[in-house]
């Protein structure tokens, strides 16, 4: 089991379609991060939150919106995405700077029709 | 950011000592070495990180050479639950945003033989 849980574990949308990921923890971190995976690839940042604000933007197109609510929430907001959007969505926590670990959930693998 | 070079894959047996390799020749002075590893359908799991001098803790040991350009990951005793995809990374010892990022590369696939 991870302290970082993920939901859905699983979404299939329509290229028209908006849905939301969830993303909770309740370890006290102030830094959570968005990660998409390919299929046999390694993670690629997208998006980091310090102290529930947008630090870093990896250059990720606007369908992708991410919300922070309060500091153990995370949300990745999903509209008219494309098919090569179809990947593992992983969310991450930490207490923030390069010596500390990130704690990973499982991810929400994502289908688009 | 630096870049480190891994083995795609590498083999083992189980209950015997694993050696990962990795490799960062043009590692700065401040950066950390991290290493992650990911299971087969599980996100990345932190395992180890050094800066200059060996580590140990309950998961495995960090080898990390003297003049740092390189590092080794060693799991004293494999097991089957050990297969995984393991990631060396480093991470830059900075102000800002960029102290936050976990650049991964296309790790090395750790496969135990029963």
């Amino acid at each position: 089991d991870t302290e970082v849980t993920q939901t859905p574990k699983h979404l299939v949308m329509g290229m028209t379609n908006k849905k939301s990921l969830k993303c909770e923890q309740h370890m006290g971190h102030r830094a959570m991060y968005w990660y998409k995976q390919k299929a046999k690839k390694p993670p690629e940042l997208m998006f980091v939150y310090s102290y529930e604000k947008l630090s870093i933007n990896e250059s990720v197109p606007s369908r992708f919106s991410p919300e922070c609510p309060n500091s153990s929430l995370l949300n990745l907001h999903l509209h008219a995405l494309q098919p090569e959007d179809s990947a593992l969505y992983l969310c991450a926590s930490s207490q923030g700077g390069s010596r500390q670990p990130q704690h990973f959930g499982d991810g929400t693998r994502l289908s688009i029709l | 950011d630096a870049k480190t070079t891994q083995p795609n894959s590498m083999e083992s047996n189980e209950e015997e000592p694993v050696h990962l390799p990795c490799n960062h020749s043009t590692i700065s002075g401040t950066d950390y070495i991290h290493w992650y590893r990911q299971l087969p359908s599980q996100g990345p799991e932190y395992v180890i990180h050094g800066l200059t001098s060996n580590v140990n803790n309950r998961m495995a040991s960090l080898a990390i050479a003297e003049d740092r350009k390189s590092s080794t990951l060693i799991l004293h005793r494999a097991t089957l639950r050990d297969a995984a995809v393991y990631y060396c990374i480093l991470t830059p010892r900075g102000s800002g945003g960029s102290n936050y990022k976990l650049t991964f590369g296309k790790g090395t696939l750790l496969t135990v033989n029963p």
